[in-house]
């Protein structure tokens, strides 16, 4: 069974700096997908980057970027130069990459507050 | 480009009574489609997912059921809805492209059941 564990349940960062959110995995499938969502007070679930656990590099997207250390089963979220707008709940979920249907599967998320 | 639509946005109801959510999907054809549950202040539960119309899959045993009718449009309905129904209901979609396929929210409904 796939478990994801954030052990942050909250963070503080200053506007413009960089802030780092923590997300373990534990799985025993061979093959697998990490995922990061951020959920605004709206509610709405916007899924902001993937990491495949065959990739080489680091996954990117603008401002976010997945520090990805397989030996030690960790998914980090970076977020360089926090924004006012990036204050939310942060969750790190994950899917083995197998045929069928597969669960994508959530952690407790971590809160980003950010200030001016 | 795909976009997901979710009504009601907010709905609150009696307990007893029933309960019809949907959801449609633009711009993709046979998506994955999705029903989650957050209660508050916890993370996403998996209620139904659907592979194709009029297939759908319970993750959870509970008074609620979902149902498929066409190709981009997933329904949840619930014949008489209990307290602890009460939550934040997501839709998503999702389309295999190798790999492990994304999962693409709605804009969610919150449901309040008194």
């Amino acid at each position: 069974a796939q478990k994801i564990t954030q052990t942050q349940p909250g963070m503080f960062v200053q506007e413009k700096e960089a802030v780092t959110l923590d997300c373990t995995y534990d799985t025993s499938d061979p093959s697998y997908g990490l995922f990061w969502y951020k959920q605004p007070s709206s509610g709405e679930m916007i899924f902001l980057i993937y990491q495949g656990s065959y990739d080489q590099q680091n996954a990117t997207e603008g401002r976010y970027s997945l520090n990805f250390q397989k030996a030690r089963k960790s998914a980090n979220l970076v977020i360089s130069a926090s924004q006012l707008g990036d204050s939310a709940m942060y969750f790190c979920a994950m899917r083995p990459i197998l045929t069928g249907f597969q669960k994508l599967v959530f952690g407790t998320g971590t809160r980003l507050l950010v200030s001016p | 480009s795909q976009t997901i639509h979710q009504w009601p946005a907010t709905l609150v109801q009696p307990v007893g009574s029933p309960l019809s959510l949907e959801c449609t999907v633009e711009g993709t054809s046979n998506p994955n489609l999705y029903w989650y549950r957050q209660a508050a202040g916890r993370g996403l539960q998996l209620l139904f997912y659907s592979i194709g119309i009029d297939q759908i899959s319970s993750e959870v045993p509970q008074n609620l059921s979902a149902s498929r009718p066409q190709d981009r449009q997933f329904i949840l309905s619930s014949k008489k809805l209990l307290l602890s129904d009460s939550g934040f209901y997501l839709c998503a979609w999702s389309v295999q492209q190798g790999g492990a396929d994304t999962q693409y929210f709605g804009p969610g409904t919150r449901l309040t059941v008194l």
